[in-house]
């Protein structure tokens, strides 16, 4: 099974300063469609989780532009920019090339 | 409005069974696939299970495979998921999620509000 391995686990931030997360894959997750299947969740206390980003860098509809995702065919980032209090949460990264689908462990974003 | 909505979940005693269900309102249904979805207390996201469209397809997660069958019914739109054998590790709460469609690998793309299942030993 791909396993994504996400840092930091904890990342405390300043309102308004940037924050970056780190997905890698122990896999390539390139599709022979040409697309890379890694997308972004974030779970807000208490809530289900949301689509933030699809296919590494497509942001979901209703998503702030402060959200931007980049990668490799194994190594992904999230950078949340300008970062606010209701970007709080548990950000999980997932592939869906193959099953079994699997997640990252989550990275728990606080505000200082 | 878009509902996903299970019921089912409870406290249960290890080696016995239940089914958890998943209503969808507000929502296309017969031509999506569907997930399982869990999340043990304090832990992070498990994926368990996904349906094909048509029920023709299934897969599953190890950690689950030969105890717990997902199965669907269109005429309903609904999902079921019968949780044989259950374990103390199953313990958690099961997310109901049907993929995206025209976004290819956005496989969680509506969540329902998840249902407890709380195994006891």
């Amino acid at each position: 099974e791909i396993v994504l391995t996400q840092s930091p686990l904890s990342l405390p931030v300043t309102p308004g300063e940037s924050a970056s997360i780190s997905c890698r894959s122990s896999e390539s997750l390139l599709h022979t469609n040409g697309y890379k299947y890694l997308d972004w969740y974030l779970q807000k206390p208490g809530q289900s989780p949301q689509l933030l980003v699809n296919l590494v860098s497509n942001r979901a509809s209703g998503v702030p532009d402060r959200f931007s995702g980049t990668g490799s065919d194994t190594d992904f980032t999230l950078k949340i920019s300008r970062v606010e209090a209701e970007d709080v949460g548990v950000y999980y990264c997932v592939q869906g090339l193959q099953t079994p689908i699997t997640f990252g462990q989550g990275t728990r974003l606080e505000i200082k | 409005q878009v509902q996903l909505v299970e019921s089912g979940g409870g406290v249960v005693q290890r080696g016995t069974s239940l089914r958890l269900s998943c209503v969808v309102s507000g929502l296309p249904f017969s031509d999506y696939a569907f997930h399982w979805v869990r999340q043990a207390p304090g832990k992070g996201l498990e994926w368990v299970a996904v349906i094909s469209y048509d029920g023709t397809y299934t897969f599953y997660a190890d950690s689950v495979k030969g105890r717990f069958t997902i199965s669907r019914d269109n005429s309903k739109n609904t999902i079921y998921l019968q949780m044989n054998t259950v374990r103390v590790d199953d313990t958690a709460r099961y997310y109901c999620a049907r993929e995206h469609g025209s976004l290819p690998g956005a496989n969680f793309a509506f969540w329902g509000q998840g249902d407890l299942v709380t195994v006891s030993s």
